[in-house]
């Protein structure tokens, strides 16, 4: 059981918008900051979000992140069928001294 | 190129020990954190441990406390994870990470190497 908790899946259109919530505590999310990873299958993670809300250069702003209390968002406009992928959050937990992930979402893009 | 090569993964019986090893290039190594992250088959991410870039400041996972080493050897650019007393369910791939300094978020990953406990 993961110490964040994530959606094991969401699905939406081409086009469309979808969220990915990512739900902790104070020790992690409430007083920590937030990244997202997306891993495709057979391959490495990729850092698409950190700071909570700030994108590495090169990644495209359809990808969003928001944080509020001890819950992250993820957000993706524009949905694309390559945007299917496993998503991850991840926080620094001051209580366990330790990185944490959530359990990880996989999106469908239908 | 950035990059991080694991290597050292193998096959091992319960009780035994592996080595891992990270290759980093293109990038200055001794001014990052550097983390292991491993990912069982077909399950999530799961990190097991981060050094800083001095080795001043270590961590792990609880699963892995006591039975796994990680060090660096700034001058040979590279990372290790010494595993010991290994159980089935170190069984995974194992990630090399690069810290990008904020926020504990890695932004550069190996391809990672596998470990099979059995």
């Amino acid at each position: 059981q993961s110490v964040l908790t994530q959606p094991p899946s969401v699905s939406a259109a081409p086009g469309q918008k979808v969220t990915i919530s990512c739900s902790g505590s104070s020790s992690n999310i409430g007083n920590n900051y937030v990244s997202w990873y997306q891993q495709f299958p057979g391959t490495a993670p990729k850092l698409l979000i950190y700071d909570n809300n700030k994108r590495p250069s090169g990644n495209p702003d359809r990808f969003s992140g928001s944080k509020s209390g001890t819950s992250a968002t993820l957000g993706i406009t524009g949905l694309q069928t390559g945007d299917e992928a496993d998503y991850y959050c991840g926080a620094w937990d001051s209580s366990l001294s330790a990185v944490v992930f959530g359990g990880g979402t996989k999106l469908t893009v239908l | 190129e950035v990059q991080l090569v694991e290597s050292g993964g193998g096959l091992v019986k319960p009780g035994g020990s592996l080595r891992l090893s990270c290759a980093a290039s293109g990038f200055t190594f001794s001014s990052y954190s550097m983390h292991w992250v491993r990912q069982a088959p077909g399950k999530g991410l799961e990190w097991v441990s981060s050094i800083s870039s001095s080795s001043s400041y270590i961590y792990y996972a609880d699963s892995v406390k006591g039975r796994f080493t990680i060090s660096r050897d700034n001058a040979k650019n590279s990372l290790y994870l010494q595993m010991n007393s290994l159980r089935a369910e170190d069984t995974a791939l194992y990630y090399c990470a690069r810290d990008s300094g904020v926020g504990d978020a890695f932004d550069i990953w190996g391809l990672g190497t596998m470990v099979t406990v059995s």
